[in-house]
């Protein structure tokens, strides 16, 4: 059983469109956090979430932890071809569980 | 400083042979990840050391497989006769406990194909 399930597994869109992913599990989380990670390139840390409800924004990104915490969005608004890569939720201590991701392409 | 770097980047083998990555933490940070990652999955956690002690491995880390930080600061991870199924990208991270928790740095990863 994948402890962190994500959806869509893939997204493509045309530039300037708005689109959610999804992390979900059964597990209730002390906080989790999002990566975005480009092809040939290792994961890089988008934001950490650590309240139930809690929403962060970073520029276009906008980032919620469910009410339980065991569930997370990741909501991009007029999303740009730079945004092209694949989004990762991660939880865990000092060995971390990710999710299976969401390969998004933003279309020019 | 420039971040966790990896060497190589690519390495392609032949089925049996041994091959050896090396991961440079980011200086200072006392905490080095070993993580594989197969097309189309997230990273998958390896092993960790604290220092030069490896503290954790996971069960997907099989007796070929070896990691190894002799004085704290660079790993290396060793496959020993490679088999096709090793083929994958080899993440290393890096990490200095923080307030909150701690948070991993990430390097450029070595991808592998076994032929």
């Amino acid at each position: 059983t994948q402890l962190l399930e994500q959806s869509p597994q893939f997204l493509s869109i045309q530039e300037g469109e708005n689109l959610t992913v999804y992390c979900n599990s059964s597990s209730v989380f002390s906080s989790l956090q999002w990566y975005r990670q480009e092809p040939g390139e290792g994961p890089v840390l988008l934001v950490t979430v650590v309240t139930g409800g809690e929403v962060k924004k970073l520029k276009r990104l906008t980032f919620q932890f469910g009410d339980a915490r065991k569930d997370s969005s990741l909501h991009i608004t007029a999303a740009q071809p730079g945004d092209t890569g694949l989004y990762l939720c991660e939880t865990g201590a000092n060995n971390l569980f990710f999710g299976t991701g969401t390969r998004l392409t933003v279309i020019p | 400083d420039t971040g966790v770097s990896q060497n190589p980047r690519h390495k392609i083998t032949k089925r049996g042979q041994n091959v050896t990555f090396r991961c440079d933490p980011i200086s200072e940070h006392n905490r080095l990840y070993w993580y594989r990652q197969t097309l189309g999955q997230g990273p998958e956690f390896l092993t960790y050391f604290q220092n030069e002690a490896q503290l954790e491995k996971s069960r997907l880390l099989s007796d070929r497989f070896s990691a190894e930080r002799p004085k704290g600061s660079f790993s290396t991870l060793e496959i020993q006769r490679t088999e096709q199924g090793d083929s994958a990208m080899y993440l290393c991270a890096s990490s200095s406990l923080d307030r909150l928790r701690t948070t991993q740095y990430f390097g450029p990863g070595t991808r592998l194909l076994v032929l």
